[in-house]
């Protein structure tokens, strides 16, 4: 089955700096690759999402990059703002009927005045 | 909240007793899923229904059952309660338009298995 993974699990940026976070999945058959925001105590929420026949997708101030070849995406947030502060989750999925999304284990970020 | 409420919000129980989870949508969707989140690990899938009675497991589906007899209500069993399975759940249902479109999660169910 997939498998994807996420690096780092703890990113600390200052205020009005960008921030990276890099995911690899391993099925070269997954074409759907979703990042969802999880604040503290509340359900995960989807920010961005990128399909396999596109490079680059951007939205304000974040933006996702997918390399198929290397099989590997990340998302960008530019700008960072304390109300980014939140655990980032990306996740991977081979579109089929089902659609079942294998997740990363996530990304602390911590925006720091 | 894509119409998804999860009961109960928190329940604190002991081991070997027997546990369910609700989940219910009011949107009328096919796809629902329950996943499990564990620091260090994500969320992971349990199992998954593509309609009523239909449903599959996940990657993560041993101690644990479901049923979906009604479009809205997807359940999630633990038949015997393990410290393992002390976690915070999450149903989602997957939004109308393909197989690629997004899934909404609900408020999340915390467990602990004593």
């Amino acid at each position: 089955g997939e498998n994807v993974e996420q690096h780092p699990s703890t990113l600390s940026v200052q205020e009005g700096d960008s921030a990276v976070i890099k995911c690899t999945y391993s099925d070269s058959a997954s074409n759907y690759f979703p990042w969802y925001k999880q604040e503290l105590g509340k359900r995960p929420q989807l920010i961005i999402d990128i399909r396999s026949n596109v490079g680059e997708k951007k939205d304000q101030r974040i933006a996702v990059t997918l390399n198929k070849t290397a099989k590997h995406f990340s998302l960008h947030i530019t700008e960072t703002q304390p109300e980014d502060s939140a655990v980032y989750f990306c996740a991977a999925l081979r579109v089929t009927t089902a659609s079942k999304l294998t997740f990363g284990t996530g990304t602390r970020l911590q925006v720091t005045l | 909240d894509a119409g998804i409420t999860q009961s109960p919000r928190h329940k604190v129980t002991e081991t070997g007793t027997p546990v369910t989870l609700r989940c219910h949508q009011t949107e009328n969707h096919r796809y629902m899923y329950w996943y499990r989140q564990d620091p260090g690990h994500g969320l992971r899938l349990i199992h998954y229904s593509y309609g009523v009675k239909d449903t599959d497991k996940g990657e993560v589906s041993d101690g644990y059952s479901v049923s979906r007899s009604k479009t809205e209500d997807f359940l999630l069993t633990l038949e015997s309660a393990t410290s393992s399975q002390t976690s915070v759940y999450f149903c989602a249902i997957r939004g109308s338009g393909g197989p690629s479109n997004e899934q909404f999660f609900g408020p999340g169910t915390r467990l602990t298995v004593l």
